[in-house]
């Protein structure tokens, strides 16, 4: 059984580039949460994708969008990057959406 | 009110003692409790939880106090090891949003 994996793992962009970030589940989790991680503070709620549905959505513009695919693989993409947007992206997987399953995250650079 | 309070910000510990992270809470849609544990490079992991209709949860090293009338919750690691030395976070799962909310962490050291 694998691990949530996530792809970069560094990644450093520009003021105004767009950014697609990626997650591979768990295998057999069919939920996938994105959270953005500041530095030195608790994750943050993007939002969260069922059955490629985007069923919550935190405080976030609608610049982060995400999609989710049949296998439950998703992205996370930003658009129009600000210097705020630097942070840990991390992922999380679940099949009952209560234990989330962490991927290590994608440390975003926004110069 | 969507916050989780945590405390202390940084907790150092002697190997051996006991390490209490403290949490709070206002929202009462929150109907689960996690708490994490993320070493540097690393996701979050999943530690111990709660539901609020248990006072205290223990799983070897690691017990969670729960006070739903004061909506506080707490961690408490007996015999703290230096492999302990990690940041922890609380959370409250809200059952409307189905999201989770984190505290700001707690970054624990335990000496040798």
């Amino acid at each position: 059984e694998t691990g949530v994996t996530q792809s970069p793992t560094h990644l450093i962009k520009t003021r105004g580039q767009q950014v697609t970030l990626r997650c591979s589940s768990q295998s057999g989790h069919n939920t996938v949460s994105w959270y953005q991680q500041a530095l030195g503070q608790g994750p943050q709620f993007i939002f969260q994708y069922y059955r490629e549905e985007e069923n919550g959505r935190g405080n976030f513009p609608p610049r982060f969008s995400g999609l989710q695919f049949p296998n439950y693989s998703s992205e996370l993409n930003v658009n129009a990057l600000e210097l705020d947007d630097s942070a840990l992206y991390l992922c999380a997987s679940s099949q009952d959406s209560e234990k989330l399953f962490f991927g290590s995250g994608t440390q975003l650079s926004v110069l | 009110q969507q916050q989780v309070k945590q405390s202390p910000q940084s907790l150092i510990v002697q190997k051996g003692g006991i390490s209490i992270i403290n949490c709070a809470y206002e929202n009462t849609a929150f109907d689960y409790f996690p708490w994490y544990q993320q070493f540097p490079g690393k996701g979050p992991a999943l530690l111990i939880a709660i539901r609020p209709d248990v006072s205290e949860k223990k799983e070897g090293r690691f017990t969670i106090s729960f006070n739903k009338s004061a909506k506080q919750f707490s961690l408490h690691i007996m015999d703290s090891q230096p492999g302990d030395s990690a940041t922890y976070f609380c959370a409250a799962h809200n059952n409307y949003g189905q999201n989770f909310v984190f505290g700001p962490g707690t970054r624990l050291s335990v000496l040798p």
